[in-house]
């Protein structure tokens, strides 16, 4: 089965601009998370989806950052507008249940670069 | 809040075996996880174990959980060049469906 895929790998944009980023899950996968490791720092968890609706978005740092998941299938996650500090490596991970034992799978990455 | 430390770094000699240690504050964790990033690559789940198990080997790798001390360790045997990495620890969030990680820990493995 095909992994879990971001668009784009990488991405530089000016500060100010807008930028957004894509994960398709695996297939069946109803659970769909995106977390983001800034400046070599832990791993931070931004938000959760069930199927389209958000369960837990409590990560996510303020309102310039919007996920979207229409129809449960992939998911946007729109920076808009960038700042400085948004800069770092995005991941997007899938379950088809509770993580559990499984684990999440995740997607290689889409490494931000405001400047 | 939740809080999982990992040392940063970790050099040692083809062949010798790899300790990295990982240490989490939420003791109500069900699952503990090993994470591997290999350079321009995604996050690859290792291993992982039960909070009920104290000890789970797997070929090379050999994971310990000191559940009283809310420590846990990743072995690796006869370490290997293409072991080199960075090694996430994650613990799944009691009463949460999100993992906490650590700062991760870059093993770096020399002739």
């Amino acid at each position: 089965e095909a992994g879990v895929t971001q668009f784009p790998s990488h991405s530089v944009i000016e500060k100010g601009q807008t930028v957004t980023l894509r994960c398709d899950p695996i297939s069946g996968h109803d659970n769909l998370y995106w977390y983001r490791r800034v400046m070599g720092k832990e791993i931070k968890f931004l938000l959760h989806f069930v199927k389209e609706s958000k369960q837990d978005e409590s990560g996510m740092p303020n309102n310039r950052f919007l996920a979207e998941r229409t129809g449960g299938t992939y998911s946007t996650l729109k920076v808009q507008p960038a700042e400085l500090e948004d800069s770092g490596v995005y991941f997007c991970a899938s379950s088809h249940g509770p993580s559990g034992g499984y684990g999440y799978t995740f997607g290689s990455g889409t490494r931000l670069t405001v400047v | 809040g939740e809080d999982v430390e990992q040392s940063l770094f970790l050099s040692v000699r083809e062949g010798d075996s790899s300790v990295i240690n990982c240490t989490y504050t939420d003791s109500s964790s069900t699952y503990l996880y090993w994470y591997k990033q290999e350079p321009g690559a995604g996050l690859q789940l290792l291993t992982y174990i039960f909070s009920n198990m104290d000890m789970k080997q797997d070929q090379r790798l050999t994971v310990l959980l000191n559940k009283k001390d809310k420590h846990l360790s990743l072995r690796i045997a006869d370490t290997q060049t293409g072991d080199s990495a960075i090694y996430f620890c994650a613990v799944l969030s009691g009463g949460y469906n999100k993992l906490i990680f650590g700062a991760g820990t870059r093993l770096a493995v020399h002739p």
